[in-house]
Protein backbone atom coordinates (compact mmCIF):
# COMPACT_ATOMS: atom_id res chain seq x y z
CA UNK A 1 0.00 0.00 0.00
CA UNK A 2 1.06 3.91 0.04
CA UNK A 3 3.54 4.88 2.22
CA UNK A 4 5.01 7.95 3.43
CA UNK A 5 8.64 8.40 5.16
CA UNK A 6 10.10 11.90 6.52
CA UNK A 7 12.61 12.83 8.48
CA UNK A 8 12.68 12.15 12.50
CA UNK A 9 12.74 15.19 14.47
CA UNK A 10 12.90 17.28 16.30
CA UNK A 11 14.39 19.60 13.94
CA UNK A 12 16.41 22.73 16.26
CA UNK A 13 17.10 25.42 14.23
CA UNK A 14 18.21 29.38 14.58
CA UNK A 15 16.37 31.71 13.87
CA UNK A 16 17.21 32.86 9.95
CA UNK A 17 18.50 29.29 9.35
CA UNK A 18 17.87 26.97 6.37
CA UNK A 19 15.46 24.48 6.91
CA UNK A 20 15.05 20.87 5.10
CA UNK A 21 12.60 18.21 6.25
CA UNK A 22 13.25 15.04 3.94
CA UNK A 23 10.10 12.92 2.07
CA UNK A 24 9.71 10.28 -0.09
CA UNK A 25 6.82 8.11 -0.97
CA UNK A 26 5.79 4.87 -2.36
CA UNK A 27 2.48 5.06 -4.07
CA UNK A 28 0.91 2.78 -6.81
CA UNK A 29 0.07 5.63 -9.71
CA UNK A 30 0.54 9.24 -9.39
CA UNK A 31 -0.62 10.63 -6.33
CA UNK A 32 -0.94 14.37 -4.60
CA UNK A 33 1.50 15.69 -2.44
CA UNK A 34 1.12 17.75 0.52
CA UNK A 35 2.51 19.66 3.13
CA UNK A 36 0.72 19.93 6.55
CA UNK A 37 1.73 22.01 9.64
CA UNK A 38 0.26 21.90 13.30
CA UNK A 39 0.45 24.35 15.42
CA UNK A 40 0.53 23.72 19.33
CA UNK A 41 -3.18 23.48 19.91
CA UNK A 42 -4.40 23.64 16.33
CA UNK A 43 -5.62 21.46 13.61
CA UNK A 44 -3.53 20.62 10.69
CA UNK A 45 -3.37 23.11 8.15
CA UNK A 46 -2.41 22.37 4.64
CA UNK A 47 0.88 24.22 3.89
CA UNK A 48 1.32 23.80 0.47
CA UNK A 49 0.81 21.10 -2.31
CA UNK A 50 1.79 19.36 -6.10
CA UNK A 51 -0.07 17.25 -8.05
CA UNK A 52 2.21 16.46 -10.60
CA UNK A 53 5.86 15.43 -11.16
CA UNK A 54 7.84 18.61 -11.51
CA UNK A 55 5.45 20.89 -9.97
CA UNK A 56 6.55 23.06 -7.28
CA UNK A 57 4.64 23.81 -4.38
CA UNK A 58 5.08 27.14 -2.34
CA UNK A 59 3.88 29.12 0.39
CA UNK A 60 4.99 31.18 3.30
CA UNK A 61 8.18 31.12 1.96
CA UNK A 62 8.22 27.21 2.13
CA UNK A 63 9.21 25.22 -1.36
CA UNK A 64 8.36 21.62 -2.31
CA UNK A 65 9.28 20.15 -5.31
CA UNK A 66 7.53 16.84 -6.96
CA UNK A 67 10.07 14.58 -7.69
CA UNK A 68 9.13 11.44 -9.51
CA UNK A 69 12.14 9.85 -10.36
CA UNK A 70 13.22 9.56 -6.74
CA UNK A 71 9.40 9.42 -5.10
CA UNK A 72 10.23 12.36 -3.09
CA UNK A 73 9.02 15.70 -1.60
CA UNK A 74 11.62 17.68 0.37
CA UNK A 75 10.06 20.60 2.24
CA UNK A 76 12.61 23.67 2.30
CA UNK A 77 12.79 26.96 3.58
CA UNK A 78 15.56 29.50 3.22
CA UNK A 79 15.19 31.80 6.46
CA UNK A 80 13.42 30.15 9.36
CA UNK A 81 11.18 32.37 12.04
CA UNK A 82 10.50 31.46 15.55
CA UNK A 83 6.78 31.34 14.44
CA UNK A 84 7.52 28.37 12.07
CA UNK A 85 8.28 26.39 15.07
CA UNK A 86 5.64 23.59 14.71
CA UNK A 87 4.72 20.13 13.41
CA UNK A 88 5.16 19.19 9.75
CA UNK A 89 3.46 16.53 7.99
CA UNK A 90 4.14 14.78 4.16
CA UNK A 91 1.19 13.27 3.20
CA UNK A 92 -0.29 11.93 -0.12
CA UNK A 93 -3.39 11.76 -1.74
CA UNK A 94 -3.64 8.14 -2.85
CA UNK A 95 -4.52 7.74 -7.13
CA UNK A 96 -5.98 4.28 -7.34
CA UNK A 97 -7.18 1.34 -5.85
CA UNK A 98 -8.29 1.20 -1.99
CA UNK A 99 -6.26 4.17 -1.74
CA UNK A 100 -7.97 6.59 -3.79
CA UNK A 101 -8.43 9.97 -2.51
CA UNK A 102 -7.42 8.89 0.88
CA UNK A 103 -4.38 10.73 2.78
CA UNK A 104 -1.26 8.81 3.78
CA UNK A 105 0.63 10.46 6.16
CA UNK A 106 4.65 10.64 7.76
CA UNK A 107 4.95 10.36 10.89
CA UNK A 108 5.24 14.40 11.47
CA UNK A 109 8.52 16.44 12.16
CA UNK A 110 8.81 18.35 15.04
CA UNK A 111 10.65 21.92 14.33
CA UNK A 112 11.86 24.09 17.23
CA UNK A 113 13.27 27.77 15.93
CA UNK A 114 15.12 29.52 18.77
CA UNK A 115 15.45 33.48 18.36
CA UNK B 1 -9.58 28.35 5.63
CA UNK B 2 -12.57 26.88 6.72
CA UNK B 3 -12.91 25.82 10.22
CA UNK B 4 -13.86 22.48 11.68
CA UNK B 5 -14.57 22.14 15.40
CA UNK B 6 -14.42 19.18 17.41
CA UNK B 7 -15.74 18.72 20.73
CA UNK B 8 -14.65 17.66 23.44
CA UNK B 9 -11.38 18.36 23.38
CA UNK B 10 -10.46 16.15 26.02
CA UNK B 11 -12.09 13.25 27.79
CA UNK B 12 -11.20 11.42 30.43
CA UNK B 13 -13.52 8.50 30.78
CA UNK B 14 -13.54 4.81 32.74
CA UNK B 15 -12.92 1.76 30.80
CA UNK B 16 -16.29 0.10 30.23
CA UNK B 17 -17.96 3.76 29.51
CA UNK B 18 -18.64 4.90 26.16
CA UNK B 19 -17.10 8.27 24.52
CA UNK B 20 -18.71 10.15 21.94
CA UNK B 21 -16.68 13.09 19.91
CA UNK B 22 -18.58 15.59 17.66
CA UNK B 23 -16.68 16.95 14.78
CA UNK B 24 -18.42 19.52 12.86
CA UNK B 25 -18.12 21.82 9.88
CA UNK B 26 -18.22 25.20 10.41
CA UNK B 27 -18.55 27.45 7.24
CA UNK B 28 -19.69 24.49 4.59
CA UNK B 29 -21.30 21.25 4.06
CA UNK B 30 -19.35 18.23 3.70
CA UNK B 31 -20.77 15.17 2.46
CA UNK B 32 -17.44 13.40 3.33
CA UNK B 33 -15.60 13.68 6.59
CA UNK B 34 -12.63 11.62 7.76
CA UNK B 35 -11.73 9.80 11.35
CA UNK B 36 -8.55 9.92 11.92
CA UNK B 37 -6.31 8.43 15.19
CA UNK B 38 -2.60 9.68 16.07
CA UNK B 39 -0.79 7.65 18.48
CA UNK B 40 2.73 9.10 20.23
CA UNK B 41 5.28 10.23 18.01
CA UNK B 42 3.58 8.60 15.09
CA UNK B 43 1.37 9.58 11.99
CA UNK B 44 -1.74 9.88 11.51
CA UNK B 45 -4.08 6.79 10.91
CA UNK B 46 -7.29 6.54 9.19
CA UNK B 47 -9.88 4.91 10.75
CA UNK B 48 -12.77 5.57 8.39
CA UNK B 49 -14.95 7.65 6.19
CA UNK B 50 -17.72 9.08 7.42
CA UNK B 51 -20.72 9.33 4.17
CA UNK B 52 -23.53 11.67 4.82
CA UNK B 53 -26.92 9.68 5.00
CA UNK B 54 -24.60 6.37 4.25
CA UNK B 55 -22.87 3.73 5.95
CA UNK B 56 -19.33 5.02 7.17
CA UNK B 57 -16.29 2.71 5.27
CA UNK B 58 -13.64 1.57 8.16
CA UNK B 59 -9.86 1.01 6.87
CA UNK B 60 -8.80 -2.51 7.42
CA UNK B 61 -8.37 -3.71 11.03
CA UNK B 62 -10.50 -1.04 12.77
CA UNK B 63 -13.86 -2.28 14.62
CA UNK B 64 -16.88 -1.19 13.10
CA UNK B 65 -18.54 -2.22 16.31
CA UNK B 66 -16.30 -0.51 18.15
CA UNK B 67 -15.60 2.81 16.66
CA UNK B 68 -19.11 4.20 15.57
CA UNK B 69 -19.63 6.78 13.27
CA UNK B 70 -22.53 8.87 12.88
CA UNK B 71 -22.70 11.66 9.77
CA UNK B 72 -26.31 12.31 9.98
CA UNK B 73 -26.40 15.62 8.41
CA UNK B 74 -23.52 17.77 6.36
CA UNK B 75 -21.70 19.73 9.35
CA UNK B 76 -21.75 17.29 12.05
CA UNK B 77 -20.11 13.55 11.99
CA UNK B 78 -19.78 11.78 15.48
CA UNK B 79 -17.18 8.88 16.65
CA UNK B 80 -18.63 6.85 19.96
CA UNK B 81 -15.82 4.57 21.47
CA UNK B 82 -17.47 2.40 22.73
CA UNK B 83 -17.03 0.10 25.52
CA UNK B 84 -13.65 2.10 25.75
CA UNK B 85 -10.27 0.25 27.46
CA UNK B 86 -7.39 1.92 28.24
CA UNK B 87 -5.70 1.00 25.07
CA UNK B 88 -8.14 3.27 23.28
CA UNK B 89 -6.44 6.18 25.09
CA UNK B 90 -5.33 7.99 21.59
CA UNK B 91 -5.76 11.73 19.88
CA UNK B 92 -8.78 11.12 17.70
CA UNK B 93 -9.11 13.79 14.82
CA UNK B 94 -11.54 14.86 12.46
CA UNK B 95 -11.74 16.28 8.75
CA UNK B 96 -14.15 17.56 6.48
CA UNK B 97 -13.70 17.28 3.16
CA UNK B 98 -14.29 20.68 0.73
CA UNK B 99 -13.31 18.79 -2.48
CA UNK B 100 -11.01 16.12 -3.83
CA UNK B 101 -7.72 17.56 -2.45
CA UNK B 102 -9.05 19.41 0.05
CA UNK B 103 -9.61 18.68 3.41
CA UNK B 104 -9.70 20.80 6.69
CA UNK B 105 -8.73 19.43 9.99
CA UNK B 106 -10.23 19.51 13.37
CA UNK B 107 -8.25 20.37 16.27
CA UNK B 108 -8.03 16.47 17.94
CA UNK B 109 -9.50 15.22 20.76
CA UNK B 110 -7.62 13.25 23.46
CA UNK B 111 -9.14 10.66 24.85
CA UNK B 112 -7.42 8.74 27.93
CA UNK B 113 -9.28 6.01 29.01
CA UNK B 114 -8.68 4.98 32.91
Amino acid sequence: GDSVTQMEGPVTLSEEAFLTINCTYTATGYPSLFWYVQYPGEGLQLLLKATKADDKGSNKGFEATYRKETTSFHLEKGSVQVSDSAVYFCALMGAGGTSYGKLTFGQGTILTVHP
Amino acid sequence: GAVVSQHPSRVICKSGTSVKIECRSLDFQATTMFWYRQFPKQSLMLMATSNEGSKATYEQGVEKDKFLINHASLTLSTLTVTSAHPEDSSFYICSARLNQETQYFGPGTRLLVL
